[in-house]
């Protein structure tokens, strides 16, 4: 069975940094593109970026490129996803998910709560 | 990259049939049989329910179906259930190697 188990849910302050994870299972790591798709709270799903965790080949969202950094460790099948500097504004719900083409999420985990405030 | 263009809201009875549009460009739906649509029950990830326009993965009811003409895509749920309430949003390919999300449709079954 695949699975996609991210970390738990995190409360920060503005301009600190953060990474979470998200670990599959159940099928081999470096057949399946990982996205990151952002929810805040009562609002749509936002697709972020994604990687290839055969050779790390990234690319992003223009509405966040350079905010953030996607990335693996296909040794023990994680994948992250990074903020150097925290804005309230990333108060949301993060979720990986997993797609063979890189377009269709056939697998999802159970979403990452990352609230920011002072 | 706008948001592909969804209804906020649809409603069916028990029973009936329901139609969620969504709207793109050339450079998305248009352009692409890379349409999918997910379905999110409150408080619960989202699902794969249709990829590739119109295929279903295992285990998801045929009373769910998908279609496209030029830049609109379209997902169907006939016999509409209880358990069907749920929010529901299309993905798209764009030119650009990304992928891009609608605004979301919440489905009311009365």
């Amino acid at each position: 069975e695949v699975q996609l188990v991210q970390s738990g849910a995190e409360v920060k302050q503005p301009g600190e940094s953060l990474r979470i994870s998200c670990e599959g299972s159940g099928y081999t790591f470096t057949n399946y593109w990982i996205s990151w798709v952002r929810q805040v709270t009562g609002k749509g799903l936002e697709w972020m970026g994604r990687i290839d965790p055969t050779d790390s080949y990234t690319n992003y969202s223009p509405s966040f490129q350079g905010h953030v950094t996607i990335s693996t460790d296909k040794s023990i099948g994680t994948a992250y996803l990074q903020w150097s500097s925290l804005k309230a504004s990333d108060t949301a719900i993060y979720y990986c998910a997993a797609s063979r083409s890189g377009w269709d999420f056939f697998f999802w985990g159970q979403g990452t709560l990352v609230t920011v405030s002072s | 990259q706008s948001a592909l263009t969804q209804p906020p809201s649809v409603s069916g009875s028990p029973g009936q049939s329901v139609t969620i549009s969504c709207t793109g460009t050339s450079s998305d739906v248009g352009s692409y049989d890379r349409v999918s649509w997910y379905q999110e029950p409150p408080g619960t990830a989202p699902k794969l329910i249709i990829f590739e326009v119109t295929n279903r993965p295992s285990g998801v009811p045929d009373r769910f179906s998908g279609s496209k003409s030029g830049n609109t895509a379209s997902l169907t749920i006939s016999g509409l259930q209880a358990e069907d309430e749920a929010d529901y949003y299309c993905s798209s390919y764009t030119s650009s190697t990304m992928v891009v999300f609608g605004g979301g449709t919440k489905l009311t079954v009365l």
